[in-house]
């Protein structure tokens, strides 16, 4: 079983709104990342989790607020976004030991629109 | 500084021909690893394979092979006898090989290569 779920699927927000992405695997990943892809671009990384603990942040603005609660979740809270926010946002785990270390498998992703 | 560069944009080939993607990187890491990820139109991007810097050997999964050049710094991606369901965005990407306990590193991606394969 390789599956990262988010939620929600897509996602419209005004720009005074709050709402927050999530994530979640069940595959005893310890790390865990957030990418947003605009479209025809390739994903470019925000954040990076590695045993719960924020160990990189791609000088995303204060607006993105990421939360790993445990080893299992990931939030994304978003506050105050702008239309150029609106994009497809990722959610990746891996293994941080063994064999497989690094291989990370996506979610589906979240389509938001920032209106 | 990482770079990934694939100069292919888009590819179009009739079904059952071979096709082959390319992908040049920059790296100062000593150790790194390797990817090839496919994102069809669902937006899900999907593991294809994995390739640590050290081990040069090529790999053959299926319809799909993999060739891993270190001295011209290349992982090329060739689909034999194509088919439409092959059609999707290919994407490369590399990352650090931490040691064990030295946490994760993000993947740096190229910008993709759109590959349609016409019936």
């Amino acid at each position: 079983d390789t599956e990262v779920t988010q939620t929600p699927k897509h996602l419209v927000m005004g720009m005074t709104n709050k709402k927050s992405l999530k994530c979640e695997q069940h595959m005893g990943h310890r790390a865990m990342y957030w990418y947003k892809q605009k479209a025809k671009k390739p994903p470019e990384l925000m954040f990076v989790y590695s045993y719960e603990k924020l160990s990189i942040n791609e000088s995303v603005p204060s607006r993105f607020s990421p939360e790993c609660p445990n080893s299992s979740l990931l939030n994304l809270h978003l506050h105050a976004l702008q239309p150029e926010d609106s994009a497809l946002y990722l959610c990746a785990s891996s293994h941080l030991q063994g064999l497989s270390k690094n291989i990370q498998y996506f979610g589906a992703g979240t389509r938001l629109s920032v209106l | 500084a990482q770079k990934v560069t694939q100069a292919q944009t888009e590819i179009s080939v009739v079904e059952k021909e071979d096709v082959t993607l390319d992908c040049v990187y920059e790296t100062r890491d000593t150790t790194y690893y390797l990817f090839w990820y496919k994102q069809p139109p669902s937006g899900e991007l999907v593991f294809l394979i994995r390739r640590n810097s050290f081990d040069e050997q090529n790999e053959i999964s299926g319809r799909y092979s993999w060739n891993f050049q270190k001295s011209t710094s290349s992982f090329n991606f060739t689909i034999t006898a194509s088919q439409v369901v092959d059609s999707a965005v290919y994407f490369c990407a590399l990352s650090e090989a931490k040691y064990s306990g030295g946490g994760a590193d993000g993947l740096t991606f190229g910008k993709g290569t759109h590959l349609i394969i016409q019936p």
